[in-house]
């Protein structure tokens, strides 16, 4: 079975320092990622998407990258953290053989920057 | 531009009461459909997918219904464990499989 891990669960930096957000996949090969960012009692926003290594697209310009160095590794990063930074991220991965175009999501990031 | 609305932003039941949940939802191309469950502090949980107009899904005490302009989540007898937020979202044939997510609608079951 298919498992996504996300880590850490929470992270307290300050404003200015740089990020990074790890997520891997395991079970699935050439799995669609997504990097979402949730706010206070708000539905989620799609950040990035990856559709395969090093491919990867934006959805909202902002201080955020991410980068897909391996089939089953996507990782959101910063070089300087600004205080609107703060919220709940969320890694997703889709394409089941199903083809279903179901998305699962791992258990999130807390990113509180101070 | 795809958009989801869902109501109410909140609903406080008591344990036993049957109450519906709307997602109304503009899109260029329905592909699908989803509803998920958010507990505090974790991560989406996939309950359904919807892909047309008529379409129904039950899971215990949810069931999902689609139409051309909205979805309902409905939950009879809806127990304490129930409580959380239930987030609706469009997907379309556009693009990589992406969500448009909805702000959800946060649900309290009361003993």
């Amino acid at each position: 079975s298919q498992t996504i891990h996300q880590w850490p669960a929470t992270l307290v930096q300050p404003v200015g320092s740089p990020l990074s957000l790890e997520c891997t996949v395991e079970g699935t090969s050439n799995p669609n990622l997504y990097w979402y960012r949730q706010a206070a009692g708000r539905g989620l926003q799609l950040l990035f998407y990856s559709v395969g290594i090093g491919q990867i697209s934006s959805e909202v310009p902002q201080n955020l990258s991410a980068s897909r160095p391996q089939d089953r590794q996507f990782i959101l990063s910063s070089k300087k953290l600004l205080l609107s930074d703060s919220g709940f991220y969320l890694c997703a991965w889709s394409g089941g053989t199903d083809g279903k175009n179901i998305q699962y999501f791992g258990a999130g990031t807390r990113l509180s920057v101070l | 531009e795809d958009q989801v609305t869902q109501s109410p932003e909140a609903l406080r039941l008591q344990e036993g009461e049957s109450s519906s949940l709307n997602c109304s939802y503009t899109v260029s191309g329905l592909r699908g459909l989803f509803w998920y469950r958010q507990d505090p502090g974790k991560g989406p949980e996939f309950l359904f997918t919807l892909y047309s107009a008529g379409e129904e899904k039950e899971k215990e005490r949810l069931k999902a219904t689609l139409t051309k302009k909205e979805s309902f989540l409905h939950i009879t007898a809806p127990k304490p464990e129930d409580s959380a937020t239930y987030l609706c979202a469009v997907q379309d044939f556009q693009g990589a499989q992406k969500l448009v997510f909805g702000q959800g609608t946060r649900l309290t079951i009361n003993p």
